[in-house]
């Protein structure tokens, strides 16, 4: 199992300007991942944070708005940037073995109000 | 393109009662499906994983059904408990070795 700290847990920022969102694991994890989940809908898949390397973006979803940071295997950076109430949403960090069958752990998630 | 659908509307049962929760999906052929729970305000918990070879699996009070050919999974919830209300989501691997998640559906258990 893996547990995950995640902050801030919640923040309102103005439009404008960016915040970055951290996510710290208590071992070392091979495949960790960024999702957002807007209000009353599911998980959405932002991208993957790649160790050592830049992360890869799912479609719809572009580095400039979001750029993702992973210096070490335990540890990970999201940051929305330029937000615009649009942005407003819960961020969520999550991390599974690599191995097909391994289930996969998530944060608390951070919740962005964005005015 | 490849979708994954649950019942947008919240299931609403009594106590002691049978919960079960559909997850339908198109355009995929996964190895594996899984079984989420997620409270409000929380990030989603593991509870189930079902191979494709599998046609159930069991865990206490918790029962999944997988058949591919109806390309649809089945999740109960026996004696449910008011303890039990949360959203469900069912979740997929993509052939990129990504978790995909349906939409959820919220289970209320009423005392």
């Amino acid at each position: 199992s893996a547990v995950i700290s995640q902050k801030p847990s919640r923040d309102i920022c103005q439009r404008g300007t960016s915040l970055t969102i951290q996510c710290q694991v208590d071992s070392q994890v091979t495949m960790m991942f960024w999702y957002r989940q807007q209000p009353g809908q599911s998980l959405t898949l932002i991208a993957t944070a790649n160790q050592g390397s830049e992360a890869t973006y799912e479609s719809g979803f572009v580095i400039d708005k979001f750029p993702i940071s992973r210096p070490n295997l335990t540890f990970s950076t999201l940051t929305v940037s330029n937000m615009s109430p649009e942005d407003s949403s819960i961020y969520l960090c999550s991390v599974r073995g690599h191995r097909e069958t391994t289930e996969a752990f998530f944060g608390q998630g951070t919740r962005l109000t964005v005015v | 393109s490849q979708k994954i659908e649950q019942n947008s509307e919240a299931l609403n049962i009594q106590e002691g009662k049978t919960a079960t929760l559909t997850c339908n999906y198109t355009n995929y052929s996964p190895a594996y499906l899984q079984w989420y729970r997620q409270d409000p305000g929380r990030g989603p918990v593991f509870l189930l994983l079902i191979r494709e070879n599998e046609k159930e699996k069991r865990k206490e009070r918790l029962k999944v059904t997988f058949d591919t050919t109806l390309k649809q999974s089945l999740f109960h919830i026996t004696a449910s408990q008011p303890a039990d209300s949360a959203t469900y989501l069912c979740a997929l691997m993509d052939s990129s070795y990504k978790l995909i998640f349906g939409s959820g559906t919220r289970l209320l258990v009423r005392p």
